[in-house]
């Protein structure tokens, strides 16, 4: 089963506007970590926020884990056009070494 | 430095027939390998990986299978696919548990 549950399952909006994007899950984890995809291609890595932390920027990426309610945030400040793609998070569980995705975000930004 | 190669990117199969897609890395030792697969518009699904030659640990049953013969290659079976099987199909690798990955640029598989 899948243990990042991502929402909201699309989004769309204008140049410039804020995007956030949530994540759920449910096991105990050594870090959750966010990916990129875009149409037909495989993922890149954007950011990996360890179980200690509580926020990491990269950029114009901030993402926020809460551990307390098994949560992560993305949140992509003065988006452009060129971030229009699927955005998925990733849980790396402490017990084994499986790296399991949600079923990601589709983000569009419209010029 | 490290790049991991995955082919064919396309692929059309007739129903019944076999299928290898082959993964392999570049510029690192006993990766972390995984085989995911995702159907049109959906999340991915970790179907298989391996933490060392030989060792593999299957996710969902099915029809596939996979076999690491050497540290750094990957290898996705199927004796016959079934349409059910038709989706994109990634390879990814890390270091390590607690590291990031890097996936491969897909293969459609399309079964007819």
């Amino acid at each position: 089963s899948q243990q990042g549950e991502e929402d909201p399952q699309a989004l769309s909006i204008q140049e410039g506007e804020n995007a956030t994007m949530n994540c759920s899950y449910k096991t105990s984890i050594n870090n959750l970590q966010w990916y990129r995809q875009n149409s037909g291609r495989g993922l890149v890595h954007l950011i990996l926020i360890r179980s200690n932390e509580r926020e990491k920027h990269s950029g114009r990426l901030r993402v926020t884990l809460d551990t307390s309610k098994k949560s992560s945030s993305l949140l992509i400040t003065a988006s452009r056009a060129a971030d229009t793609a699927s955005y998925f998070c990733a849980t790396d569980p402490r017990s084994n070494y499986k790296l399991t995705f949600g079923i990601g975000t589709l983000l569009t930004v419209n010029p | 430095s490290q790049t991991i190669h995955q082919w064919p990117a396309t692929l059309v199969q007739p129903v019944g027939s076999p299928l290898s897609l082959e993964c392999t890395v570049e510029g690192t030792s006993n990766p972390n390998l995984y085989w995911y697969r995702q159907a049109a518009g959906r999340g991915l699904q970790l179907l298989f990986y391996s933490v060392g030659i030989g060792q593999i640990s299957s996710e969902v049953p099915q029809n596939l299978s996979a076999s690491r013969p050497q540290d750094r290659q990957f290898i996705l079976s199927s004796k016959k696919l079934l349409l059910s099987d038709s989706g994109f199909y990634l390879c990814a690798w890390r270091r390590q548990q607690n590291t990031e990955a890097f996936f491969g640029q897909g293969t459609r598989l399309t079964v007819v």
